[in-house]
């Protein structure tokens, strides 16, 4: 089993929808995970974090974690044509200060207009 | 203030070359990590150097080397390349911890023949 887990999809889904991207973990004693966005042949970028169960809106993004089922997710509302790319789910293993980041291997977004 | 830096963009190597990516920083960051991106599985970390002067190994660290030559520059070492390394190779920085917001590079495409 791999210790960040993602459906590599691709997830399509209308414009104006709610796009919902999820993630499982392995590791029970992981406490940080985060959400990546890539645009096609582009690099990774940071949109969301999350450390506490429950919720974590920012704007369009909200991100969900339930620690006691081991799993992440990313809703995104109203998804737009520039949401399409490839979201990476990430968590850290060991310590946040010798710890390190293990990547899901991503779910791809396809926004049809 | 050009972020994460990186060159060459692409290059192609024969089997048994040697050659080493280069990546720097303008943010004033204490960490620094190198990845590599292939289809289906995500990034994975290669080595990573969580300040000045001191390097570590990350998941898939096998037939590279990496040297953290001052705070800004943090550079990674092919010796012997070998076909199992076509890949995209992303550096990115974080400010000192990995949970930290991670920026990264535009990345370098490699192909091994």
């Amino acid at each position: 089993q791999k210790e960040v887990e993602q459906n590599s999809g691709p997830l399509s889904v209308p414009e104006g929808a709610i796009a919902s991207l999820n993630c499982t973990y392995s590791d029970r004693g992981s406490q940080s995970f985060f959400w990546y966005r890539q645009y096609s042949g582009k690099s990774p970028e940071l949109i969301m974090s999350i450390y506490s169960n429950g919720d974590k809106e920012d704007g369009r993004f909200t991100a969900q974690l339930n620690k006691a089922s081991q799993y992440v997710s990313l809703l995104i509302r109203d998804s737009q044509p520039s949401d399409s790319a490839t979201y990476l789910c990430a968590s850290i293993r060991g310590s946040s200060n010798t710890g390190k980041l293990i990547f899901g291997q991503g779910t791809t977004l396809q926004v049809k207009p | 203030n050009a972020g994460v830096t990186q060159t060459p963009k692409f290059q192609v190597l024969k089997t048994g070359q040697s050659m080493t990516l280069q990546c720097a920083q303008d943010m004033n960051h204490n960490s620094m990590y190198w990845y590599r991106q292939d289809p289906g599985m995500g990034l994975r970390l290669i080595y990573y150097s969580a300040s000045e002067g001191t390097t570590d190994k990350g998941e898939v660290p096998n037939g590279y080397n990496v040297s953290r030559l001052n705070k800004r520059e943090f550079s990674l070492r092919l010796e012997s390349a070998a076909p199992s390394q076509t890949s995209v190779y992303f550096c990115a920085s974080s400010e000192d911890r990995v949970e930290e917001t991670q920026y990264f590079g535009p990345g370098t495409r490699l192909l091994v023949l």
